[in-house]
């Protein structure tokens, strides 16, 4: 069946930029998707991409889709403390059905 | 308030009993979804139901059963726990049009 793949772990210092990588294998995805777990809480939508873009920006947040060899990032500027979290990977293909990343967990270090 | 409520936040039970797992939404969605979510697995899509008359299984749907009660609330059922099923339980709803899902805070089920 098709998949989403994400590392699942990512640590970088208080400032820095971020990068999660997420590599997915549909090829009918319509929509790219970035979730923020925080601790004991439900998935909130961050940001999405529609297929055929290949780049958003949303204030500290880049999404880069490389839709050839599908590759999604989600770049964080200027890594905060509050930005600590897991953060999901999500696509969904023509038939509406939704597909997860297991989730990479993202530690900042003061 | 919150938009997607579920109920209990935390369940501790033994192997064998029959446990039901409730959501609640007022986002006024069609569309209510049930994941499982494992350390290092992600979200595991359990049971989907696009309207009160439609349910349909998803990807790990073996051990589970639900029921759409109305537009509002899908509760999950475990008939028969077994410790396996030990994992943080996720409801969700969408409008069916942007793709975005809403979350539910979660219920952590234990079962020994």
């Amino acid at each position: 069946g098709e998949d989403v793949e994400q590392s699942l772990f990512l640590s970088v210092r208080e400032g820095d930029s971020s990068v999660i990588n997420c590599t997915y294998t549909d090829s009918s995805s319509t929509y790219l998707y970035w979730y923020k777990q925080e601790p004991g809480a439900g998935l909130q939508l961050l940001t999405y991409i529609f297929s055929n873009m290949d780049m958003k920006q949303d204030q500290r947040l880049t999404v880069l889709l490389n839709k050839k060899d599908k590759h999604l990032s989600l770049r964080i500027a200027d890594t905060q403390t509050g930005d600590s979290a897991i953060y999901f990977c999500a696509e969904m293909d023509n038939n509406n059905d939704m597909r997860f990343g297991a989730g990479t967990r993202l530690t900042v270090k003061p | 308030d919150a938009d997607v409520t579920q109920t209990p936040r935390n369940r501790i039970t033994k192997t064998g009993k029959r446990i039901m797992l409730e959501c609640s939404q007022t986002k006024g969605h069609d569309r209510m979804y049930w994941y499982r979510q494992d350390p290092g697995l992600g979200l595991r899509l359990i049971y989907y139901s696009f309207d009160v008359k439609d349910i349909n299984k998803g990807e790990i749907s073996d051990g589970y059963s639900v029921s759409r009660q109305a537009q509002a609330k899908f509760s999950l059922s475990l008939e028969s726990a077994i410790p396996n099923q030990t994992a943080l339980y996720f409801c969700a709803t969408s409008d069916g049009v942007s793709g975005e899902q809403f979350f539910g805070p979660g219920t952590r089920l234990t079962v020994l």
